[in-house]
């Protein structure tokens, strides 16, 4: 168990739709990292956080979005779903700059 | 754009044998920090061994080790001993002490082992 916590653990949804994926950092950590995790792009850094502050994005689709709350969870918002959106996304926690990530176990998330 | 490459898609090796996955990585920085992640099939990501390049030893964490070629950009993971809890996807990944600290992740090399 690393400590970090995402929700739902699956989800199953219809293209055209909004999901929301959460996830809680280890306790300390300040920094979140969105990852997918598809079969064809293997794994994509997405986006960072730190402390409430994004820090740096990846490839992240426009219709994708993310924020850190000050209790320090994250959410990332996917809209507008596609099929090509099906894929794991995990969040990853770290302490700070140059320290290992830490990763939740996953979202699998299926667009129909 | 940093680049991590591991050539080897699969490999299969007898238990308790020794097994060494390869990865090479393309980088113009000299300071950097490199991680070997476990993909067990129940598709969670293990934290397996960092380096930090600016470090000349190898890192070791029990079984597993680490063979840091930084002219070569080369960073292998040795498995001593293995066990089949060892069979899993092994992901090389890279990340830039400066900018962006995000992990760039090689393709994965399916490792089985057999009893």
């Amino acid at each position: 168990d690393s400590g970090v916590t995402q929700t739902p653990k699956h989800l199953i949804t219809a293209t055209g739709q909004r999901v929301t994926l959460r996830c809680s950092p280890r306790s300390g950590d300040l920094s979140v990292y969105w990852y997918q995790q598809s079969l064809d792009q293997g794994l994509q850094f997405l986006i960072q956080y730190y402390n409430g502050e994004e820090r740096a994005k990846g490839n992240i689709l426009e219709r994708f979005s993310a924020q850190q709350f000050p209790d320090l969870h994250s959410e990332l918002n996917l809209s507008s779903l596609e099929l090509g959106d099906s894929a794991l996304y995990f969040c990853a926690s770290s302490v700070g700059w140059g320290h290992e990530q830490y990763f939740g176990p996953g979202t699998r998330l299926t667009v129909t | 754009a940093q680049t991590v490459t591991q050539s080897q898609p699969e490999m299969s090796v007898q238990e308790a044998e020794t097994v060494t996955l390869s990865c090479t990585y393309d980088t113009s920085e000299s300071n950097y920090y490199l991680f070997w992640y476990k993909q067990p099939p129940s598709r969670q990501m293990i934290l397996v061994i960092r380096q930090e390049a600016y470090k000349q030893q190898n890192a070791t964490e029990n079984r597993f080790s680490v063979n840091f070629q930084k002219a070569a950009k080369s960073f292998s993971l040795k498995i001593s001993d293995s066990q089949l809890g060892d069979t899993a996807m092994y992901f090389c990944a890279f990340m830039t002490d400066q900018g962006a600290q995000k992990l760039v992740f090689g393709q994965g090399t399916r490792l089985t082992i057999n009893p």
